[in-house]
């Protein structure tokens, strides 16, 4: 079993729309967590990133951690073209150091 | 890019041919990630650094070695390439998110390596 699940798509939705992105885990020990946008071609960049359960809302953007499910999801309001990419979340801890562990991607199409 | 630099950007190369990325940095960062990209797999850790010649293996070192002779350059050497390692590379720095939560870092990415293996 994998530390991170992540459900690949594709996701294609129409402009405008609200956007539910969602990643599990396995390790209880996972205290941070982070989503990252990545263009095509392109490194991938930090969009958000949370510490424990809760939310956290920054523009049309909001990250929400459920670690008593071990369940993360991103949304996104008022969808726009310029969202279309991968969606990345990973997740470390104390006792991982440095080391992330990352989901394997969930592509996003926002069509106009 | 916090000043990350990945070269070169695309390579082909030849299967048995020993090929090197280099990733530099203009920041100082004391950590440094080597990882690869593939469809079905994500990003996987290849192996990363923690200072001047102090590094340690990630999840899939075997094939790969690295170097850090100077705190600006990463290396990563393909010894003897083989097709399976056809894939995008990326370099990273990581770097507290919060200063008042000292193990909460994050990623800078480099804008990665397309090395094709013929």
């Amino acid at each position: 079993q994998k530390e991170v699940e992540q459900d690949p798509g594709p996701l294609s939705v129409p402009e405008g729309a609200i956007v539910s992105l969602n990643c599990t885990y396995s390790n209880s020990a996972f205290q941070y967590f982070m989503w990252y946008r990545q263009y095509s071609r392109k490194g991938p960049e930090l969009l958000m990133y949370t510490y424990s359960s809760g939310n956290k809302e920054d523009g049309r953007f909001t990250a929400q951690v459920d670690k008593s499910s071990k369940y993360i999801s991103l949304f996104i309001r008022d969808s726009q073209p310029s969202d279309s990419a991968t969606y990345l979340c990973a997740m470390s801890g104390r006792s991982t150091g440095n080391q992330f562990y990352f989901g394997t991607g969930t592509s996003l199409t926002v069509i106009p | 890019d916090a000043g990350i630099t990945q070269s070169p950007r695309h390579k082909v190369t030849e299967t048995g041919t020993p090929v090197t990325l280099r990733c530099h940095q203009t920041e100082n960062h004391r950590y440094m990630y080597w990882y690869r990209q593939d469809p079905g797999h994500g990003l996987r850790l290849i192996h990363y650094s923690y200072g001047v010649k102090d590094t340690d293996k990630g999840e899939v070192s075997d094939g790969y070695s690295v170097s850090r002779s100077k705190t600006e350059d990463f290396l990563l050497t393909l010894e003897s390439a083989t097709s399976s390692q056809t894939s995008v590379y990326f370099c990273a720095i990581s770097e507290p998110l919060e200063m008042r939560r000292p193990f909460n870092y994050g990623y800078t990415f480099g804008s990665g390596t397309r090395l094709t293996v013929v």
